[in-house]
């Protein structure tokens, strides 16, 4: 089956650099998405690595190692209004429209 | 503005009253979705349709129904609802299923 494995919270500090993983398992293997959820609020795409390496947009990262089945989310000079919930996905097995989501990782950006 | 709307964005009902939740999208995406979220589980996908007249379960379909007869609409039905179904739900529309644009929830509470 699919699978994916996030910490469920992680706190840093106001300017700060933190790093959200995810390790997934899937059968045939289409992409990595990332989502940022604010409290009460609707998930709002941020990121998709299709390929190896490293996707870059604004202050935030998304890397994706494919052979170690493995990504994560990096986040640069965080400010308070980055606490908020952050999902990785990935399409279910098969090329159909099956989205599986990961737990969410809840960050705290402390003062 | 490119959205996706939903109605209601609150709902009470009782065991066993009928209930549809519309789902709307003005950005002419093929791919629209539901998901139920519920506290610690993440975001479940309960149906998602790749074209009109095309839908096919998520992970939790159990107790749904959803149509697609138009492109921009995909409402989301509860036949029976029971209050295992008591939960956020969001519609998501996209034109690739990893970049999903979320509708705002409907918080829907079954007595």
């Amino acid at each position: 089956g699919q699978s994916l494995e996030q910490p469920s919270e992680v706190t840093a500090v106001e300017g700060a650099i933190v790093q959200i993983n995810c390790t997934y398992q899937t059968s045939g293997f289409y992409g990595l998405s990332w989502y940022q959820q604010h409290d009460g609020g609707a998930p709002t795409f941020l990121s998709y690595n299709a390929l190896d390496g490293l996707e870059e947009t604004g202050r935030f990262s998304s890397f994706l190692s494919r052979s170690d089945s493995y990504g994560y989310l990096l986040l640069q000079e965080l400010q308070m209004k980055d606490s908020a919930s952050y999902f990785c996905a990935v399409r279910g097995s098969g090329n159909t429209g099956k989205l599986i989501f990961g737990q969410g990782t809840t960050l705290q950006v402390k003062p | 503005e490119a959205q996706v709307t939903q109605n209601p964005r609150y709902l009470i009902t009782v065991t066993g009253k009928k209930l549809t939740v519309t789902c709307s999208q003005n950005m002419n995406h093929e791919y629209m979705s539901w998901y139920r979220q519920d506290p610690g589980l993440g975001l479940r996908q309960i149906y998602y349709s790749m074209n009109v007249e095309v839908t096919d379960k998520g992970d939790v379909p159990e107790g749904y129904k959803v149509s697609r007869k138009e492109k921009r609409n995909f409402p989301l039905i509860l036949e029976s609802p029971s209050p295992n179904q008591t939960s956020l739900y969001f519609c998501a529309s996209s034109f690739r299923k990893e970049t999903q644009y979320f509708g705002p929830g409907t918080r829907l509470l079954v007595l």
